[in-house]
């Protein structure tokens, strides 16, 4: 079955800077690949969704790439702000309900 | 509109009981998707429904069970519980057709 690898587990940058997350996918036919945000004690919200026709999509300060051919997806935020202190998920599915998720990113903003 | 809504929000059983939990997705959604969070296994899907008829399954056991009513509010179901079912259960809305899915607090499950 699909399998969704996300790193870093972890990653710690200065408020103002861009933060980067990346996940790779294995299941070629995944055709859609969501970012949850999950502050501590929340329900995961979706910040930003693509699907496998679009190479990139941009939404404000967020952004998210998709490599078909490396079959990996990545996560770009910049300008951090504190509020993005968050855990960030991705996840993948082919075309179905089903999402298959990453381990998650705990990203931390220093002021 | 509303969103996903889940109860009960808390709830400590003992080993060997069973529980059910419910979902009420937001409104004109026809897709429910449940998912259990746990530190170690991160999210994992378990089932989803669609129109009452279960859809798509994952590799749950059959001690996890579902099912959706005709105004798509679904209950998920645990028996004999045991203490790794200690979990946070989250439910997921669509509307069946995207697959875009919104999902409600979750309800967190203590088993002791």
């Amino acid at each position: 079955g699909e399998n969704v690898e996300q790193h870093p587990s972890t990653l710690s940058v200065q408020e103002g800077d861009s933060a980067v997350i990346k996940c790779t996918y294995s299941d070629s036919a995944s055709n859609y690949f969501p970012w949850y945000k999950q502050e501590l004690g929340k329900r995961p919200q979706l910040i930003i969704d693509i699907r496998s026709n679009v190479g990139e999509k941009k939404d404000q300060r967020i952004a998210v790439t998709l490599n078909k051919t490396a079959k990996h997806f990545s996560l770009h935020i910049t300008e951090t702000q504190p509020e993005d202190s968050a855990v960030y998920f991705c996840a993948a599915s082919k075309g179905a309900q089903k999402l298959v998720f990453g381990q998650g990113t705990r990203l931390t903003i220093n002021p | 509109k509303a969103g996903v809504t889940q109860t009960p929000r808390y709830l400590i059983k003992t080993r060997g009981q069973q529980v059910t939990l419910s979902c009420s997705p937001i409104s004109g959604h026809r897709s429910v998707s449940w998912y259990q969070q746990t530190p170690g296994q991160g999210l994992q899907f378990l089932f989803e429904y669609f129109s009452e008829t279960q859809r798509n399954k994952g590799n749950f056991p059959g001690r996890f069970s579902g099912r959706q009513f005709s105004n798509s509010r679904s209950e998920m179901n645990v028996s004999t519980l045991e203490l790794g079912d200690s979990a946070l259960y989250l439910c997921a809305s669509s509307s069946g057709t995207v697959e875009t899915q919104y999902f409600g607090p979750g309800t967190r499950l203590l088993v002791l």
